[in-house]
């Protein structure tokens, strides 16, 4: 069974600052992984696919690398609409399973 | 714009059947490159998956293992929508249950859940 982490639990970061976000896996996902953005009342809407391709109309200030167990998603300049919860997540193909990770809150410092 | 509008109860009793419906509009149920999920969302259990409708020739459904024996989907092209059920409900079934699609490109690439319903609170009480 794949096990999703995030790191850290809480970031608290100064509007205009960057933000840098960590999801592990306890086994190689290759480059399946992708990470969404939610706000208080809304689902969640998907930011990166594929470990670093940005999804459709998301702005280039969101950006995903890694692969393997070791993923980070980075968001510059961070502005008032960017603090939220955001959390990883994995598609196994076989056995076909959807697997969260527990979130990360950015908060403002 | 694909647009998935949800609908069904806020409150279930114990034991009882939860139904809940998924209209798509935008896209097809039945479309080749798409899966139709459930996922619920709660604070004590966060996002949990539980499973997928789509279809490839054929009709296909993946349960969650943690709801396999109570769970079922059905999809319905004359509507384009699917629905969930969840049999013998307890207090833990109680969450926010979300439909989203799932979308796939060449050779089954997987492009994430890319489009989602708004949500439905669902608690189970007496």
């Amino acid at each position: 069974e794949i096990v999703m982490t995030q790191s850290p639990a809480t970031l608290s970061v100064s509007p205009g600052e960057r933000a840098t976000l960590s999801c592990r896996a306890n086994q190689s996902i290759g480059t399946n992984l992708a990470w969404y953005q939610q706000t208080p009342g809304q689902p969640p809407r998907l930011l990166i696919y594929g470990a670093s391709t940005r999804a459709t109309g998301i702005p280039a200030k969101f950006s995903g690398s890694g692969s393997g167990t070791e993923f980070t998603l980075t968001i510059s300049s961070l502005q008032s609409e960017d603090f939220a919860v955001y959390f990883c997540q994995h598609f196994n193909n076989w056995p076909p399973a959807v697997t969260f990770g527990p979130g990360t809150k950015v908060d403002f410092k | 714009q694909v647009q998935l509008q949800q609908s069904g109860p806020g409150l279930v009793k114990p034991s009882q059947t939860l139904s809940l419906t998924c209209v798509i509009s935008g896209d097809s149920v039945s479309s080749n490159t798409a899966a139709w999920n459930w996922i619920r969302q709660s604070p004590s259990r966060g996002l949990e998956w539980l499973g997928r409708t789509y279809y490839r020739s054929k009709w296909y459904n993946d349960y969650a293992l943690s709801v396999k024996s109570r769970i079922s989907f059905v999809a319905d092209t004359s509507k384009n929508q699917c629905s969930l059920q969840l049999t013998s409900v307890t207090p833990e079934d109680t969450a926010v249950y979300y439909c989203a699609r799932m979308s796939f490109g060449f050779r089954n690439y997987y492009y994430g859940l890319d489009f989602w319903g708004q949500g439905i609170m669902v608690t189970v009480s007496s």
